[in-house]
C-alpha cells in the first residue's frame, strides 16, 4: 500500500532564507506522480510543484524546487528566498496511475520577518 | 461559486447508529475523494471515485460505504458507528485535466463527527 510520510510537523525559516521540507513515500508501483501542495485556511489545496516518477530531472517552479530520489523514495521541497506569503501548511502527496491520491501529515511552515 | 459543499458540519452519533455525510460539487469535476483526519494526523483516504458509477477503496474503507450516481454528488455512509470513527471528514474534488488545473484539489470545509 502506498504511504506518504512527512517527518517534520513544523518548520521555521527567516524571510529571504532557504528551507527544505522532507517527504518520503512507499510504493511498489512504477508509474506515479508526486506533488507538493500548499494549504491556506480556505482548505483549498494549491499545487506548488509536481513530479512525474518517470522523469529523472527534478521539477522546478520559480523559487520552488524538488530533490526527487526515486530509489530512496524521497521527495523533498526546497523553497528559496522565502517570503511571508509562503507561510502555510505544506502537504506532500502521491497519486497512483489509477488516481488513488494520498497525503502526508503535513508540515506547518512559519516565515519570520 | 459554491465549490465543494459538505453537510452536516457537526454531528454527534451514538454507537451503532448510521448516518450519511453529503458532498456536492458544482464544478463538474470527475474525481472525488473522501478523507478523514484524526487530531494531529494527516489525511487518510477512505474512498474515491473517478466518475459517476465508479468508486474504489482507499486506505481506510472499513466501516464506510460510498456511491456516485451523479457527477455532482459523492455521499459517504457510516454504518454501525464506532468511537474509532470519531474524526473530521473532508470531501474533495478535482477536474480531469492533464494540465495544471487538473492538479488543483478543492476541499470542502469538513464535517466534525463524534461517536459516543
Amino acid at each position: 500500500a502506498q504511504t506518504v510520510t512527512q517527518s517534520q510537523p513544523e518548520m521555521s525559516v527567516q524571510e529571504a532564507e532557504t528551507v527544505t521540507l522532507s517527504c518520503t513515500y512507499d510504493t511498489s508501483e512504477s508509474d506515479y506522480y508526486l506533488f507538493w501542495y500548499k494549504q491556506p485556511p480556505s482548505r483549498q489545496m494549491i499545487l506548488v510543484i509536481r513530479q512525474e516518477a518517470y522523469k529523472q530531472q527534478n521539477a522546478t517552479e520559480n523559487r520552488f524546487s524538488v530533490n526527487f530520489q526515486k530509489a530512496a523514495k524521497s521527495f523533498s521541497l526546497k523553497i528559496s528566498d522565502s517570503q511571508l506569503g509562503d507561510a502555510a501548511m505544506y502537504f506532500c502527496a502521491y497519486r497512483s496511475a489509477n488516481n488513488d491520491m494520498r497525503f502526508g501529515a503535513g508540515t506547518r511552515l512559519t516565515v519570520k520577518p | 461559486n459554491a465549490g465543494v459543499t459538505q453537510t452536516p458540519k457537526f454531528r454527534i452519533l451514538k454507537i451503532g447508529q448510521s448516518m450519511t455525510l453529503q458532498c456536492t460539487q458544482d464544478m463538474n469535476h470527475n474525481y472525488m475523494y473522501w478523507y478523514r483526519q484524526d487530531p494531529g494526523m494527516g489525511l487518510k483516504l477512505i474512498y474515491y471515485s473517478v466518475g459517476a458509477g465508479i468508486t474504489d477503496k482507499g486506505e481506510v474503507p472499513n466501516g464506510y460505504n460510498v456511491s456516485r450516481s451523479t457527477t455532482e454528488d459523492f455521499p459517504l455512509r457510516l454504518e454501525l458507528a464506532a468511537p474509532s470513527q470519531t474524526s473530521v471528514y473532508f470531501c474533495a474534488s478535482r477536474p480531469w485535466d492533464r494540465g495544471v488545473s487538473g492538479n488543483t484539489i478543492y476541499f470542502g470545509e469538513g464535517s466534525w463527527l463524534t461517536v459516543v
